[in-house]
């Protein structure tokens, strides 16, 4: 199957501190990227639609200046968590569909601690 | 906004006994998925149904969609300690591109 590659596995930074996590579709183009955000023993939190060549879309209560979407490529999907605070401490993880409404295949995902 | 609940949240079963779990949307769906995270991993597809009144099996596992294609089912027969994690469905209404995340049932399976 499709495979997408998450980077990095985790981090620890420094509050005030900006992180950034790479998402790649390793053996197809994704046009399309989404980004979760699951806290312990809880779902995945849609956070935004990261669109290839045009602004991300933002979930409702999601800040678009705190968290930066940049899908410069086919293959590849930043999210950069700015002025992190240790209430962003959390799971992200971004998913890719090879085709729309399909299955999605999911990055292994970036756990994130803020000191 | 569209909700997607699951029940129950938590399911602790002795190994060789069956499982249910439950996934209700307050909206129709075009279609829904089901995924499997394990503990520390990512969520893995495992299947998607489109068809009111759809069921699918894989091996021990058996899907389906309801007929008002509002609530699907996940029941596995005689589960193993491999089934452990958590099961997500995932409905996607017609007209958009994002599926909506249930809220997920966690097995534990006791050997």
């Amino acid at each position: 199957g499709a495979v997408v590659s998450q980077h990095p596995s985790w981090v620890i930074c420094k509050s005030g501190t900006s992180v950034k996590i790479e998402c790649r579709s390793l053996d197809f183009q994704a046009t399309t990227m989404f980004w979760y955000r699951q806290f312990p023993k809880q779902s995945l939190m849609l956070m935004a639609t990261s669109n290839e060549g045009s602004k991300a879309t933002y979930e409702q209560g999601v800040e678009k200046d705190k968290f930066l979407i940049n899908h410069a490529s086919l293959t590849l999907s930043t999210l950069t968590v700015t002025s992190a605070h240790p209430e962003d401490s959390s799971f992200y993880i971004c998913s890719a569909e090879p085709r729309a409404n399909e299955k999605l295949f999911f990055g292994s995902g970036t756990q994130l601690s803020v000191l | 906004g569209q909700q997607v609940m699951q029940i129950p949240q938590y399911q602790h079963v002795q190994e060789g006994e069956d499982f249910t779990t439950y996934c209700n949307s307050s909206t129709t769906l075009s279609n829904i998925q089901w995924y499997k995270q394990r503990p520390g991993g990512h969520p893995v597809f495992l299947i998607q149904l489109v068809k009111s009144g759809e069921v699918k099996k894989q091996k021990r596992l058996t899907f389906q969609f309801g007929e008002a294609k509002k609530n699907s089912s996940l029941h596995i027969t005689a589960t193993q300690t491999t089934d452990v994690g958590t099961y997500f469905c995932a409905g996607l209404r017609g007209g958009y591109q994002k599926v909506t995340f249930g809220t997920g049932t966690k097995l534990q399976v006791i050997p």
